[in-house]
């Protein structure tokens, strides 16, 4: 089982922000990160808890292991705004939080 | 260059059974180290696992729908097929495959989902 908070964020563009993904047991580095806009597929930006994705800005950051995982935006920007998810591939069933909405102050 | 595509009705019945065919390109399903996962997204809800197949034609389920999804592949066309049996209108729904890549480090591997189709909107309804 995988915890996200907060459940929803209000932002500015420029701001730092951290979402928390906490899990029911210890899952290793077993995590990834993704980001999904209204109306379009999850895009995936960090896997292995703390590598980014190729191709994703250097302005997503993700770091944990064990048991609390946390996704770090530097500086947001307006694309940025979006809903985030955590996913663990440690143990069958996958599971996934329920999702960290992520928008403009 | 990688992609997925899922197709399949968009309404069906309740107590209908669901086949979503999930067409790729890209990669191979007989790759070592390649497998296809479905996740489905209820309206305005949170993303939740199904099912997940391997190269090597490994099968994993969610536990609560394991009696109702079958996942299957055929490798030559490059497809994966997700069957849900009973449909109930709780399982209307963003139908989504993604490609799985397997990582391997000195002491482990691991899996992450690199590439996911548009997704397919299955509505259940009478």
């Amino acid at each position: 089982q995988l915890t996200q908070s907060p459940s929803s964020l209000s932002a500015s563009v420029g701001d730092r922000v951290t979402i928390t993904c906490r899990a029911s047991q210890d899952i290793s580095s077993y995590l990834a990160w993704y980001q999904q806009k209204p109306g379009k597929a999850p895009k995936l930006l960090i896997h292995d808890a703390s590598t980014l994705q190729s191709g994703v800005s250097s302005r997503f950051s993700g770091s944990g292991s064990g048991t609390e995982f946390t996704l770090t935006i530097s500086s947001l920007q307006p694309e940025d705004f979006a809903t985030y998810y955590c996913l663990q591939v440690h143990t069958f069933p996958y599971t996934f939080g329920q999702g960290t909405q992520l928008d403009l102050k | 260059q990688v992609t997925l595509r899922e197709s399949g009705p968009a309404l069906v019945r309740p107590t209908q059974t669901l086949t979503l065919t999930c067409t790729f390109s890209g990669f191979s399903l007989s790759t070592r180290g390649m497998c296809v996962s479905w996740i489905r997204q209820p309206p305005g809800k949170a993303l939740e696992w199904l099912a997940r197949i391997d190269w090597d034609d490994d099968k994993y389920y969610s536990t609560s729908l394991k009696t109702r999804l079958t996942i299957s592949k055929d490798t030559s066309k490059n497809q994966v097929v997700l069957t849900t049996t009973n449909m109930d209108p709780v399982d209307t729904a963003r139908y989504y495959c993604a490609r799985g890549r397997r990582y391997c480090r000195t002491d482990d591997c691991y899996w992450s989902f690199d590439h996911w189709g548009q997704g397919a909107l299955v509505t259940v309804s009478s």
